[in-house]
């Protein structure tokens, strides 16, 4: 099992729409959690940090946390074009120190 | 946020060369670096922990003979890749933390594509 599992894309999504991207981890003592956005050939850059239970919304994003499920979600609502790019997920072992999802590509499509 | 700065972008070098990469925090202190690879497709992998002051911390499977990396400073970290292949062609990524707790996120380099022909 790997550390940190994404669901399979592409993820492809109509402009306006809300865009869900799913991830486990198998380290129940994992305490912090990212959201990267990748653009292609460009490095990671943060969306989102989430360190408890329960919701957290920045804009048009939204990360849930749910800790007994080893469980943490981004949603982008009102998905543009521009949101296209492969979405990693992180999960934090020591400060700064991150093991990351193989990633999931979103297409928005217009 | 926090800006980490990583040099050269690109790269191009013979078999057989060695190629060095530098990374740099510019306004903050970062006693931690981290060396990642990634391949076409493929997620980030963590090649190796920079300890400023002491010897990198290598993942399995990574040679450290290979992918040298030194530590100098607070805000300087390098990997020398030593005798490229085209194997080792890929994009190498940095990164660096602000501060010790468990929630300090991590803050990327620019990321290195290097081409080994």
């Amino acid at each position: 099992q790997k550390e940190v599992e994404q669901n399979s894309g592409p993820l492809s999504v109509p402009e306006g729409a809300i865009a869900s991207l799913n991830c486990t981890y198998s380290d129940r003592g994992s305490q912090s959690f990212f959201w990267y956005r990748q653009y292609s050939g460009k490095s990671p850059e943060l969306i989102m940090s989430i360190y408890s239970n329960g919701d957290k919304e920045d804009g048009r994003f939204t990360a849930q946390l749910n800790k007994a499920s080893q469980y943490v979600s981004l949603l982008i609502r009102d998905s543009q074009p521009s949101d296209s790019a492969t979405y990693l997920c992180a999960v934090n072992t020591n400060a700064g120190k991150s093991t990351f999802g193989d990633g999931t590509t979103l297409t928005v499509k217009p | 946020g926090a800006v980490v700065s990583q040099h050269p972008s690109r790269v191009i070098c013979k078999s057989g060369t060695s190629v060095k990469i530098e990374c740099r925090s510019l306004d903050f202190q970062a006693t931690t670096m981290f060396w990642y690879r990634q391949f076409p497709k493929q997620s980030l992998m963590l090649m190796a922990t920079s300890n400023e002051g002491s010897k990198a911390t290598y993942e399995q499977g990574v040679e450290k003979d290979k992918f040298l990396i030194n530590h100098a400073s607070l805000t300087l970290s390098t990997l020398t890749v030593t005798s490229a292949h085209p194997e080792d062609s890929s994009f190498y990524i940095c990164s660096a933390s602000p501060g010790t707790a468990m929630n300090t996120e991590a803050f990327f380099g620019q990321g290195t594509r290097l081409t080994v022909v």
